[in-house]
């Protein structure tokens, strides 16, 4: 059973610093990789998505990378900012669907 | 981009009444689709995949005679909670796959929050 661990579950900085979120999974039958942001009480905001044949996917401030190899996939957060404190998800995405790692829960403070 | 709704986005009712949650495909055809539970501090959790015109495939340990899964056409699925209890309280999300596009890619709705009194 495939399963998604994410590291570390929490994280506190001062704004402004860059960050970095693992995600680690156990399964190399990959179709996609998802990052996600949740905010308390509501839905999901797919923030990138990276297909199995690529490495790295781009967008404003963020970038996330994925390694088959070695089953990790990394969100990169550039100059964070108190706007960007959520719970950040990372799904495996298989032929199963997408199985959710518990998040890490991210606090920018201002 | 492509827009899911569900419907309603909170529901509060009595132990034993059947609660049924709409979730649409605003902008695109879903030939699949998927319902997720979240319970607080919790990750989510697949409870199903839908296709539509045949019948879910659930998850280990979701019971599909509790939680009646509906996926009559390309744009609506719902998720009927039989006989909810105070355990089934709980948040429902729903995703949807576009059946034209080849990346995969799932959507998600905004998510229903149950509460069973």
């Amino acid at each position: 059973k495939q399963e998604v661990t994410q590291i570390p579950a929490a994280l506190s900085v001062p704004e402004g610093e860059n960050l970095v979120l693992n995600c680690s999974f156990t399964d190399s039958a990959i179709y996609n990789l998802q990052w996600f942001r949740q905010d308390p009480g509501k839905g999901l905001t797919s923030l990138l998505l990276i297909q199995s044949s690529q490495r790295e996917q781009t967008s404003g401030r963020l970038n996330a990378s994925l390694d088959k190899s070695s089953g990790r996939s990394t969100l990169y957060i550039a100059a964070s900012q108190p706007g960007d404190s959520a719970t950040y998800l990372c799904a495996f995405g298989g032929a199963d669907g997408l199985t959710f790692g518990k998040g890490t829960h991210l606090i920018i403070q201002p | 981009g492509a827009v899911v709704s569900q419907h309603p986005s909170w529901v509060i009712c009595k132990s034993g009444t059947s609660v049924k949650i709409e979730c649409r495909s605003l902008d695109f055809q879903a030939t699949t689709m998927f319902w997720y539970r979240q319970f607080p501090k919790q990750s989510l959790m697949l409870m199903a995949t839908s296709n539509e015109g045949s019948k879910a495939t659930y998850e280990q340990g979701v019971e599909k005679d509790k939680f009646l899964i509906n996926h009559a056409s390309l744009t609506l699925s719902t998720l009927t909670v039989t006989s909810a209890h105070p355990e089934d309280s709980s948040f429902y999300i729903c995703s949807a796959r576009d059946g034209t596009s080849g990346s995969g890619e799932q959507f998600f709705g905004p998510g229903t929050r149950l509460t069973v009194l």
